[in-house]
């Protein structure tokens, strides 16, 4: 799976938007990109994944660039309920679904 | 629906003891996988279990080791405990092999 790159903490004023960057220039074709949040001392939450296109659910949205190698994840108003270290993830999509390879993530501060 | 149980979710442990910890996958889902966390490593992949059968192995010493039975629960077994055993780990599972992945609260083990 490729290797991903993020900022190691960001600040956000609560109810603001909360846009946190991904870099994975060395994504493949049939690669995608999952989005987890842990916070702390939780298990880590899914949130949403996506392809190429842009994927938007009742918790996020995720923008993926046109080449694909880096993306961004939008949590459009973020409450102090979403500070957490939230992970960029690339994977394939057969055979190691379930293998996650998590980085060190990027700690998302919400403050009022 | 329930979501992911592990137990138990706190345990102590002395060196040289062994450990079993169990994990209850969400009803219908086949696939489990197992995660260590530790402040210096991160999230790292122990092993994954799907149909009873082990599927992929991270890159740990053979002291760890787990099953699935055939009502998808898993459990993980850790010989002869170290100091550096000390984790919270972490069960997911998943529907099947293409799908996210979710994960239950985690065990905290000391090793003491």
């Amino acid at each position: 799976d490729a290797k991903t790159t993020q900022p190691t903490s960001m600040d956000c004023a609560e109810g603001r938007a909360a846009n946190l960057p991904c870099n994975h220039s060395t994504i493949s074709g049939n690669e995608y990109v999952y989005w987890y949040r842990q916070i702390h001392s939780q298990g880590p939450q899914y949130i949403i994944h996506g392809l190429k296109n842009n994927e938007t659910n009742e918790m996020a949205s995720l923008i993926i660039t046109e080449d694909r190698k880096s993306s961004t994840l939008i949590l459009p108003h973020a409450t102090l309920r979403d500070t957490a270290v939230y992970y960029c993830i690339v994977r394939g999509d057969t055979g190691t679904a379930s293998k996650l390879t998590f980085g060190t993530g990027t700690r998302l501060q919400v403050t009022l | 629906k329930a979501g992911v149980t592990q137990t138990p979710r706190y345990l102590i442990k002395t060196r040289g003891q062994q450990v079993t910890l169990s994990c209850s996958p969400i009803s219908g889902h086949r696939s489990v996988s197992w995660y260590q966390q530790t402040p210096g490593q991160g999230l790292q992949f122990l092993f994954e279990y799907f149909s009873e059968t082990q599927r992929n192995k991270g890159n740990f010493p053979g002291r760890f080791s787990g099953r699935q039975f055939s009502n998808s629960r898993s459990e993980m077994n850790v010989s002869t405990l170290e100091l550096g055993d000390s984790a919270l780990y972490l069960c997911a599972s998943t529907y099947g092999t293409e799908d996210e992945a979710f994960f239950g609260q985690g065990t905290r083990l000391t090793v003491v």
